[in-house]
């Protein structure tokens, strides 16, 4: 079984710095995914970590440590358009069997003027 | 590359009503998603094709949801009869094994009233 826990929601101003935590438990872990949903669009892919360690894509940075079951994600110098939900999944892979992927609920972050 | 394709972008239906919603992968992808969002909370797997074969339906409602992806192409997902708790976004989404890169389709919002 998989049990993903995330804020629901977060409030910050523009230009700011945000970090989005999110903690796992799950069985044959195969990597972590982060995405970014905007109110009524898909969910795009922000960030993918399966070592432990920092990856850092622009504004945008995704932390990994698979020994905690812990993840962030850091959002630097906020604008208005990153007002969305952030999603974090886990890639799930059974032995001998194909991956999926298990998403948390969400974190809606809010950014101020 | 296109992009997942999806339709119709919205129905509403009365509930014991049935509907289907069609999707069309990323041309070459072998494994394709059907995700249920309902609002307010993360996506959560239906039900999981490798080409035109079923991996994992072990979240789908067997008694009222089905799903078939022909020649490992296109796919659909119907409901019958569908209840007023079926009431979300089914995103379809797409990936070219099942290890990383799933892109998402724009959804069905489905109302059931």
């Amino acid at each position: 079984g998989q049990n993903i826990d995330q804020p629901t929601e977060m409030t910050a101003t523009e230009g700011a710095i945000v970090q989005i935590n999110c903690t796992y438990q799950t069985s044959g872990f195969n990597g972590l995914f982060w995405y970014q949903q905007h109110a009524g669009e898909a969910p795009t892919f922000l960030s993918y970590n399966v070592l432990d360690g920092l990856e850092e894509k622009g504004r945008f940075s995704s932390f990994l440590s698979r020994s905690k079951g812990y993840s962030y994600l850091l959002l630097k110098e906020l604008q208005m358009k990153d007002s969305a939900s952030y999603l974090c999944a886990v890639l799930e892979g059974p032995s001998g069997g194909y991956n999926k992927l298990i998403f948390g609920a969400g974190t809606r972050l809010a950014v101020h003027p | 590359e296109a992009g997942v394709a999806q339709s119709p972008r919205y129905k509403i239906i009365e509930k014991r009503q049935s509907v289907a919603f069609w999707c069309n992968p990323i041309s070459g992808h072998a494994t394709l998603y059907w995700y249920q969002q309902i609002l307010g909370q993360g996506p959560k797997l239906l039900i999981q094709f490798q080409n035109n074969g079923v991996v994992d339906d072990s979240q789908l409602p067997k008694d009222r949801f089905s799903a078939e992806r022909l020649k490992g192409v296109d796919s659909t997902l119907k409901i019958q009869p569908a209840k007023l708790e079926d009431s979300a976004v089914y995103l379809c989404a797409s990936s070219p094994d099942a290890n990383y890169g799933y892109t998402f389709g724009s959804g069905t919002r489905l109302t059931v009233v």
